[in-house]
């Protein structure tokens, strides 16, 4: 069972579409993370999220904590086929020792 | 900032031999590592929590004899696969802890026993 439950596990849109990426937990996370990896490569850092209710933008990528700080949402708008790749959210419970929990993934195909 | 390092990012080895994998910091200290693989089409799946000077804390059901991690600088953590089968296979990542609450990976290691 993960803690955090991420949706959908497979997005594909056309170019200039948008699209939402949700992570869900009944736990709260002292802090969330969401990465972006692709294949053979080890996960790169996108946003920390650390306050509830905060909403961070990273040009066209929206990322939003929850106000009780449980869930986040990844927002991209207009997506081009750069931002295809596999996207992960991960957090840290006030116990978790600085370990990461991750979902399980969403699998983002942008066709031209 | 926040580079992280892996050697080497793919190795075919036989199975029985052991193959050592490094993890480095490259600008930063990192008190703290961890080592994760992932499986085809999986999200990661945490093996172990590698702190400097001490000995690693290992996930429930990651065999610690078979997982050897040694953490002996504040930039450098090494995972031994002692006597590799091929279900062993699988890529291994590594991330270091930077400022608090914010972990960087390595670009990953694909190890292939045959």
């Amino acid at each position: 069972t993960q803690l955090l439950e991420q949706s959908p596990q497979f997005l594909s849109i056309q170019e200039g579409e948008n699209l939402t990426v949700y992570c869900n937990s009944s736990s709260v996370f002292s802090s969330l993370q969401w990465y972006r990896q692709e294949p053979g490569e080890g996960p790169v850092l996108l946003v920390t999220v650390v306050t509830g209710g905060e909403v961070k933008k990273l040009k066209r990528l929206t990322f939003q904590f929850g106000d009780a700080r449980k869930d986040s949402s990844l927002h991209i708008t207009a997506a081009q086929p750069g931002d295809t790749g596999l996207y992960l959210c991960a957090g840290q419970t006030t116990d978790s020792w600085g370990k990461l929990q991750f979902g399980a993934g969403t699998q983002v195909v942008v066709t031209p | 900032g926040a580079v992280v390092s892996q050697h080497p990012s793919w190795v075919i080895c036989k199975s029985g031999t052991s193959v050592k994998i490094e993890c480095r910091s490259l600008d930063f200290q990192a008190t703290t590592m961890f080592w994760y693989r992932q499986f085809p089409k999986q999200s990661l799946m945490l093996m172990a929590t590698s702190n400097e000077g001490s000995k690693a804390t290992y996930e429930q059901g990651v065999e610690k004899d078979k997982f050897l991690i040694n953490h002996a600088s504040l930039t450098l953590s090494t995972l031994t696969v002692t006597s590799a089968h091929p279900e062993d296979s699988s890529f291994y990542i590594c991330s270091a802890r930077g400022r608090v609450d914010e972990q960087f990976f390595g670009p990953g290691t694909r190890l292939t026993v045959l």
